[in-house]
């Protein structure tokens, strides 16, 4: 079975500054993706990054960039220039290439001070 | 991408009560899921439902509680039995799409709160 796990329930930054929101995963297959979602207050869940498992090149999207380290099965997701639309909740998910479901960690809250 | 109206947005129910709930996608799928997340929780999957076949099951979630239909390509409904406080919580329906970018939609979540 899949299982990720963040241990950061809460996380705070400046405005403008960085943040790194930690994620760690458990899985015995070797072909998998990996997603940062983002849920703001709306609910509604919004895919911020992916990585395919096979790509040892980091993903970006923007301001947002991960740290796949695949050996020590770690996907930390960094934010550059936060900004107030930031804040939200954010969840680290795996889902394997041969099934299709999603698991997803606890989530960390991310506030952005200004 | 996919666009998933769920419906209803929010709802307060009586205990004892059920509630179904609908998802609708603008597209074919094979597969759709059912989550859970309870109030400042993670999302827990409830089921997956292949259309044409019984839906599978997450350990901990039982049919009688949380009968699904999917009666076609583009439409579930998740039904909460017999409710009691502890339902309360926000349900989700979602679909996986795409072999090279995979990614999953989800629907806009229903806030069910049972009293």
């Amino acid at each position: 079975a899949q299982t990720v796990t963040q241990s950061q329930p809460e996380m705070s930054v400046q405005e403008a500054e960085t943040v790194t929101l930690s994620c760690t995963y458990d899985t015995s297959e070797s072909d998998y993706y990996l997603f940062w979602y983002k849920q703001p207050p709306s609910r509604q869940m919004i895919l911020v990054i992916r990585q395919e498992a096979y790509k040892q090149q980091n993903a970006t999207e923007n301001r947002f960039s991960v740290n796949f380290q695949k050996a020590a099965k770690s996907f930390s997701l960094k934010i550059s220039d936060s900004q107030l639309g930031d804040a939200a909740m954010y969840f680290c998910a795996l889902t394997l290439y041969n099934n299709n479901d999603m698991r997803f960690g606890a989530g960390t809250r991310l506030t952005v001070k200004p | 991408s996919a666009v998933i109206s769920q419906k209803p947005s929010r709802d307060i129910c009586q205990r004892g009560t059920s509630l179904t709930i609908q998802c609708q996608v603008d597209s074919q799928v094979t597969m759709m899921f059912w989550y859970r997340q309870q109030p400042g929780q993670s999302l827990t999957l409830i089921a997956t439902a292949n259309q044409g076949s019984e839906a599978t099951y997450e350990s901990g979630f039982v049919i009688d509680k949380f009968p699904i239909s999917r009666p076609n390509l583009t439409f579930s409904t998740l039904t909460v039995s017999n409710m009691s406080p502890e339902d309360s919580s926000i349900y989700l329906c979602s679909v996986l799409l795409g072999y090279v970018n995979t990614e999953a939609f989800f629907g806009q979540g229903t806030r069910l709160t049972v009293v």
